[in-house]
């Protein structure tokens, strides 16, 4: 069975230009998570999409953005990107059936912004 | 509000000994607490998990660890180490009262010497 994928791998952009990341759910899993691990901050959860309705969101600034399309892919758009968003960009996906689920991992995408 | 706590940020062990890395996280209520494996430049692995009954319990690659609820901990440890065992471990607390999402610890960066 196939895992969480991410794309692209790598991204490298320069300030104030526009990212757009993209992940692929478990087959079967409706939820999808994005958080964010930069160097110093740690991992920090950004945001909650199920069933193509944003659930929750972190203290992350309305420039991040995302959407979950009807097949369960998502997508995080990053606008006016800053030199502090330079970080890797993890996708984690899980059901939604029952108390809780747990979350499974993408490899991630490295953002760097110049 | 949910919070984990690693406090060892590096931990060297030699190949074979044994290993605890420590987590005390700080919930209201019975958390559902991970453990979770990353390797350089790699996503997330999760490694176990608990969610109810027993307290001692067994993920892959041999690990298992200990949920304390009176002394608010959930210790990973593993009897004998592997050189394939270096990596940085997160420990994660999870709350449907939280929208879902995963608070993790710091991260202890585990170096095996042989």
């Amino acid at each position: 069975e196939a895992g969480v994928t991410q794309s692209p791998t790598h991204l490298i952009k320069t300030r104030g230009q526009q990212a757009t990341l993209r992940c692929s759910p478990i087959s079967g899993h409706t939820s999808v998570y994005w958080y964010q691990q930069a160097l110093g901050l740690g991992l920090q959860f950004l945001l909650w999409y199920d069933e193509g309705e944003e659930r929750n969101r972190g203290n992350f600034p309305p420039r991040f953005s995302g959407r979950q399309f009807p097949n369960y892919s998502s997508e995080l758009n990053v606008n006016a990107l800053e030199l502090e968003d330079s970080a890797l960009y993890l996708c984690a996906s899980s059901l939604r059936q029952g108390t809780y689920n747990e979350q499974f991992f993408g490899p991630g995408t490295r953002l760097t912004v110049l | 509000a949910q919070s984990v706590t690693q406090p060892d940020i590096h931990i060297t062990v030699s190949e074979g000994a044994s290993l605890e890395l420590r987590c005390n996280y700080s919930y209201g209520a019975t958390p559902y607490l991970f453990w979770y494996v990353q390797s350089p430049g790699q996503g997330l692995q999760l490694l176990l998990k608990y969610f109810s009954g027993d307290t001692l319990v067994q993920g892959i690659k041999g690990f298992e660890a200990e949920f304390k609820r009176s002394q608010s901990s959930f210790n990973l440890r593993k009897p004998s180490v592997h050189w394939s065992d270096a990596a940085e471990y997160f420990c994660a607390v999870g709350a449907r009262e939280y929208g879902n999402k995963l608070v993790f610890g710091a991260g202890t960066i585990l170096r095996v010497k042989s």
